[in-house]
C-alpha cells in the first residue's frame, strides 16, 4: 500500500508570512492526525481528523494555525503569520480504527 | 497535558548489548505503543501492548507495561547499529487520541 505522502519536503520562510502543508493520507484511513515535533522533542498533537470532522484541536494555536480536511481524504495545515517558534517538522499520521499510526515523512519548516 | 516522560534522554551502547527505555504517562490507557524514528523521517511503528497485557515480544524486542505505575519498558536485546535511531512511546486513549512521549536517542555502536 502507498504510504502518507507529504509535501513540501522542507520550507524556509521569514517571520510574520504564511505557510500551507499538504497531506495525503493511505486510501481508506478514516483517521488524520496533524503532530508538531520541535527538534529533540516528542511530536505533540495538534489536531486529529475522523473523516471531515475535527475529534481534538485543543493544543492548535487557532490564532495562527488553520486545518481542514474536506472530502474526509487529503488534509492541508496553514499557519499565518508564522512566528520563530514555529520552526518544527510538521508531521501527518493516518489510521484506522483502533490500528497503529502510518506516519509521512513530514515537513520541515525554518522560520527566519 | 497528556504527554509522557522517557527516560534515558539519550542512550549510548555497543553493539550486541541491550538497549532498555522506559516510559510513564498519566491517566488510563487502551494501549501502549512504541515507534522508531531514524533522522529526518516519519515514525515508524513497532510494537503495540493492550493495557490488560503485562508483556510482549516480537523479534528482538521485549515490551512491559505496569498500569498501577503508568509506565512501560522497551528492551532491545542484542542490538545492531542499524538499531541507531530515537525511540518514542505513545499512549492511546478513547477516540483514537495518541500522546507521544519525549523520546529516547539510541545510539549503537558498532
Amino acid at each position: 500500500e502507498a504510504g502518507v505522502a507529504q509535501s513540501p519536503r522542507y520550507k524556509i520562510i521569514e517571520k510574520r508570512q504564511s505557510v500551507a502543508f499538504w497531506c495525503n493520507p493511505i486510501s481508506g484511513h478514516a483517521t488524520l492526525y496533524w503532530y508538531q515535533q520541535i527538534l529533540g522533542q516528542g511530536p505533540k498533537l495538534l489536531i486529529q481528523f475522523q473523516n471531515n470532522g475535527v475529534v481534538d484541536d485543543s493544543q492548535l494555536p487557532k490564532d495562527r494555525f488553520s486545518a481542514e480536511r474536506l472530502k474526509g481524504v487529503d488534509s492541508t495545515l496553514k499557519i499565518q503569520p508564522a512566528k520563530l517558534e514555529d520552526s518544527a517538522v510538521y508531521l501527518c499520521a493516518s489510521s484506522l480504527a483502533s490500528s497503529p499510526l502510518h506516519f509521512g515523512n513530514g515537513t520541515r519548516l525554518t522560520v527566519t | 497535558s497528556q504527554q509522557g516522560e522517557e527516560d534515558p534522554q539519550a542512550l549510548s551502547i555497543q553493539e550486541g548489548e541491550n538497549a532498555t527505555m522506559n516510559c510513564s504517562y498519566k491517566t488510563s490507557i487502551n494501549n501502549l505503543q512504541w515507534y522508531r524514528q531514524n533522522s529526518g523521517r516519519g515514525l515508524v511503528h513497532l510494537i503495540l501492548i493492550r493495557s490488560n497485557e503485562r508483556e510482549k515480544h516480537s523479534g528482538r524486542l521485549r515490551v512491559t507495561l505496569d498500569t498501577s505505575k503508568k509506565s512501560s519498558s522497551l528492551l532491545i536485546t542484542a542490538s545492531r547499529a542499524a538499531d541507531t535511531a530515537s525511540y518514542f512511546c505513545a499512549a492511546q486513549y478513547n477516540f483514537n487520541k495518541f500522546y507521544f512521549g519525549s523520546g529516547t536517542k539510541l545510539n549503537v555502536k558498532p
